[in-house]
């Protein structure tokens, strides 16, 4: 069974760029959630959808960040106009329900200069 | 206040050694309580759940949970080397809340 994916791996902004990260979840899992993780810290929720409805995005600064999953499979995170704080790995999990394990994908590291 | 508090933040364990690590939950209407690993530079990996009161054990692992005090706690015996990780106590509540992870415990195993 194919794991989560995630890319890019690896981004570095500078301050006031765009940025988008891409998932593909596992095959068959209906809830979908993005977390950041800033360094040495643990995930902190962002927004997480089951099939392509949000359930959650009270975390999201939604002024400047969106998700979507419009087809209730792979999902985007952007970021309009990056700031040095969002500096942190976005880690992307998905789950068969909200009471099962969740599987990570390896992440992206964003830097923001 | 964080909603899923880890204590300590870090540890060192000789090798061979055993490893404690605490977890509360502020909010009383948690459901299930997990532990999940991360080594350096990798995401984290669901390590062990505990739904009920008591006691669960895999291989060098115990997981204990104590409902009423909303405390968890993680126990590696015979501590290896390859232990050396984050260790992320997380919480889900009722009403169907995504987890909450706590800020983690840093262990490292000294040979």
């Amino acid at each position: 069974e194919a794991g989560v994916t995630q890319s890019p791996r690896y981004a570095v902004l500078q301050e006031g760029q765009a940025v988008s990260f891409w998932c593909d979840p596992i095959s068959g899992h209906d809830t979908l959630y993005w977390y950041q993780q800033p360094r040495d810290q643990g995930p902190q929720l962002l927004v997480y959808f089951r099939d392509e409805a949000v359930i959650d995005n009270s975390q999201l600064p939604s002024d400047r960040f969106s998700a979507v999953r419009p087809k209730g499979t792979n999902s985007t995170l952007k970021i309009q106009s990056a700031k040095q704080g969002d500096t942190a790995t976005y880690l992307c999990a998905s789950s068969r329900d909200w009471k099962n394990t969740l599987y990570f994908g390896a992440g992206t590291r964003l830097s923001v200069l | 206040q964080q909603k899923v508090q880890q204590s300590p933040e870090s540890l060192i364990v000789p090798e061979g050694g055993m490893a404690s690590l605490n977890c509360t939950s502020s909010d009383r209407n948690v459901d299930y309580f997990w532990w999940y690993r991360q080594h350096s530079g990798k995401s984290p990996k669901m390590l062990m759940s505990i739904f009920s009161n008591g006691e669960k054990e895999e291989g060098r692992f115990t997981v204990h949970l104590n409902k009423a005090s909303l405390h968890t706690s993680l126990h590696i015996r015979d501590s290896q080397p390859s232990d050396s990780a984050l260790y992320l106590c997380a919480a889900s509540y009722q009403g169907g809340r995504a987890l909450i992870f706590g800020t983690g415990t840093t262990v490292s195993v000294s040979p």
